[in-house]
């Protein structure tokens, strides 16, 4: 099965400008999650898609970042404007249920001059 | 915070066992413990998870102690594939995994 695909694999771009970045989970996989490494610190959670509704975003740092996953398929997560310290990687994984362990993509590396 | 602590990095010979240690004493009673790496410029990778049996797999074997205050995860025979960071994570479910900082595993010749 084809694994958990992000686009894109690298973005570049200046403070005060939208970026989106898109996830295809695995098919048939109604759990998708957004991840975050900021430079220099560990792997954090930002929010969980069931399907289409958000089951959780405690992890979403600020109202600049919208995540969205219409139809219950690919996801994407919109950064605007984007700041400095929006700079990392994000990260996508889903999984079939919740009980199994999430598949992580590779991620969508963002830098932000 | 994570609720895991872990050796901040470790050596290994290619073909020996690799026997990462973690610590996670406040573990309760319904949380399992999830082993992910993550090799250089790719995502974090599922390895393994136990609850309180040891478990192994494909990948690794994973022995939790009776107290469940920590765990081993055991590469039998170490690659230079598995360079990477090995990440314990305790957890009821896999709905909000947190990540710490890990252990850098470095497999030589």
């Amino acid at each position: 099965e084809a694994g958990v695909t992000q686009f894109p694999s690298h973005s570049v771009i200046e403070k005060g400008q939208t970026v989106t970045l898109r996830c295809d989970p695995i098919s048939g996989h109604d759990n998708l999650y957004w991840y975050r490494r900021v430079m220099g610190k560990e792997i954090k959670f930002l929010l969980h898609f069931v399907k289409e509704s958000k089951q959780d975003e405690s992890g979403m740092p600020n109202n600049r970042f919208l995540a969205e996953r219409t139809g219950g398929t690919y996801s994407t997560l919109k950064v605007q404007p984007a700041e400095l310290e929006d700079s990392g990687v994000y990260f996508c994984a889903s999984s079939q249920d919740r009980g199994r362990a999430p598949t992580f993509g590779a991620g969508s590396r963002l830098t932000v001059l | 915070d994570a609720k895991t602590t872990q050796p901040t990095s470790m050596d290994c010979a290619e073909g020996r066992a690799a026997n990462l240690p973690c610590n996670h004493s406040t573990i309760s009673g319904n949380e399992y413990v999830y082993w992910y790496r993550q090799i250089h410029s790719q995502g974090p990778q599922y390895i393994i998870h136990g609850l309180k049996n040891n478990e192994t797999n494909e990948m690794a074997s994973l022995i939790i102690t009776e107290d469940r205050k920590s765990s081993t995860l055991i590469l039998p025979h170490a690659t230079l594939r598995d360079t990477a960071v090995y990440y314990c994570i305790v957890s009821p479910n896999t709905d909000k995994l947190i990540f710490g900082t890990g252990t850098r595993l470095q497999v030589f010749p």
